[in-house]
């Protein structure tokens, strides 16, 4: 079976422009949670969306924007760039979110770099 | 709000010995679940092993065992028999249990443990 997919790899933009950042979970799952990581830190959570709707959502600006597809896949979308978005961006995908007996299964992410 | 601490950012150990990685967390909430993850340098977040907050018995995934404390907030990972391809940066993680449908299942992660295995 296919694990949790990222698109693209990595991307490179520059400051004030748009990014849009795609995940397909694992087939059957139905939570999609996004992650921040910057470098030589733990993931920081920005959003998760379960069946289809936002279901939480961490301390990030209103710039960061997400939303998930009635097949449950998900973008992740930030306007206006800042250096300080450079980061890798993770999607884990679970098949029932916030129940323990349903881990969180990660992607391989996507390095963004804003110069 | 919950907060993860790892107070060891580096650790090493030679092969086929036992480590032991440490986590400290913070939480008002009684039922919660507490993970350890590993990230090797291909950046995927791997699950290592689970613990559920209300079961007094310690997980053990094979090599992995953890020592959970919850009146002191702990929660250490053992590694036995240490291997090449542990070495790898390994995160713990909380998350407090929400109903099917629910608030955020969010996870709170410490900042990590980059752990070396030395042949």
């Amino acid at each position: 079976d296919a694990g949790v997919t990222q698109s693209p790899t990595h991307l490179i933009k520059t400051r004030g422009q748009h990014v849009t950042l795609r995940c397909s979970p694992i087939s059957g799952h139905k939570s999609v949670s996004w992650y921040q990581q910057v470098l030589g830190q733990g993931p920081q959570f920005i959003f998760q969306y379960y069946e289809k709707e936002e279901r939480g959502r961490g301390n990030f600006p209103d710039r960061f924007s997400a939303r998930q597809f009635p097949n449950y896949s998900s973008e992740l979308n930030v306007n206006a760039l800042l250096l300080g978005d450079s980061a890798l961006y993770l999607c884990a995908s679970s098949f029932a979110g916030g129940q323990g007996n349903s881990p969180l299964h990660f992607g391989n992410g996507t390095r963004l770099t804003v110069t | 709000a919950q907060t993860v601490t790892q107070s060891q950012p580096e650790m090493s150990v030679q092969e086929a010995e036992t480590v032991t990685l440490s986590c400290t967390y913070d939480t008002s909430e009684n039922n919660y679940y507490l993970f350890w993850y590993k990230q090797p340098p291909s950046r995927q977040m791997i699950l290592v092993i689970r613990q559920e907050a209300y079961k007094q018995q310690n997980a053990t995934e094979n090599r992995f065992s953890v020592n959970f404390q919850k009146a002191a907030k702990s929660f250490s990972l053992k590694i036995s028999d240490s291997q090449l391809g542990d070495t790898a940066m390994y995160f713990c993680a909380f998350m407090k249990h929400v109903y099917l449908g629910g608030n955020a299942g969010k996870s709170t992660f410490g900042d990590g443990t980059t752990l070396t295995v030395k042949p």
